[in-house]
């Protein structure tokens, strides 16, 4: 079945331990990104990479970092996790950086940063 | 970037009443997504519109494309408790950067 599954579902952690959450494709997809999903903000796009070894900032990359190894991988690091990132989490990804592409959407990771 | 207005950010209606959400670009779109985000769920395509002028419909739901395609609509017709959620329009510019609406969340009262 074609997906995009992220790790954890829900995280409750605290300020300054880093954490990843993972997000992994298998629709041989070239484009992935992340969002933050927050309450009156909509979505919000946080990286994206066009392909392997190819990350790009999105809109609030400011406390977060990514990396493309693989393919079929793109997880998102909090080096020093703070407070203002909790928030739910979606990684999605699309065959290409083609505007025409659809996005299919992980199912979400609620993280709580206390 | 690309700038987009999406309205109206609530809708509560009671069951079998219309409902419209209209998405509003500063700047001229290659083509324009929505996206449906049931509660609780994660958001899922609904349809790409791409021509200048352009009407889709999917059942209740009809979807329209601006002349000057800088803004769209999504219209659902005698709303269900199934249309729950909210919907999202993805305005696209030609960038890779993809920016979404903040959307509308529709709640139906049976």
């Amino acid at each position: 079945e074609a997906q995009v599954t992220q790790n954890p579902r829900y995280l409750i952690t605290v300020t300054g331990k880093k954490l990843t959450v993972t997000c992994s494709q298998n629709m041989n997809h070239e484009y992935m990104s992340w969002y933050r999903q927050d309450p009156g903000l909509g979505l919000r796009q946080i990286y994206y990479s066009m392909n392997v070894e190819v990350t790009d900032k999105g809109d609030v990359p400011e406390g977060y970092k990514v990396s493309r190894k693989e393919k079929r991988n793109f997880p998102l690091i909090l080096e020093s996790p703070s407070p203002n990132q909790t928030s739910l989490y979606f990684c999605a990804s699309s065959l290409s950086a083609d505007s025409n592409q659809p996005q299919h959407f992980g199912d979400g990771t609620r993280l709580s940063i206390l | 970037g690309q700038q987009v207005m999406q309205i109206p950010q609530y809708q509560h209606v009671q069951e079998g009443e219309d409902f419209t959400t209209y998405c509003n670009s500063s700047t001229t779109l290659s083509n324009i997504q929505w996206y449906k985000q049931r509660p609780g769920g994660h958001p899922v395509f609904l349809i790409q519109l791409v021509k200048s002028g352009e009407v889709k419909k999917q059942k209740r739901l009809t979807f329209q494309f601006g002349e000057a395609k800088k803004n769209s609509s999504l219209h659902i017709t005698a709303t269900q408790t199934t249309d729950v959620g909210t919907y999202f329009c993805a305005p696209q510019g030609g960038s890779e950067k993809l920016v979404f609406g903040k959307g509308t969340k529709l709640t139906v009262n049976p």
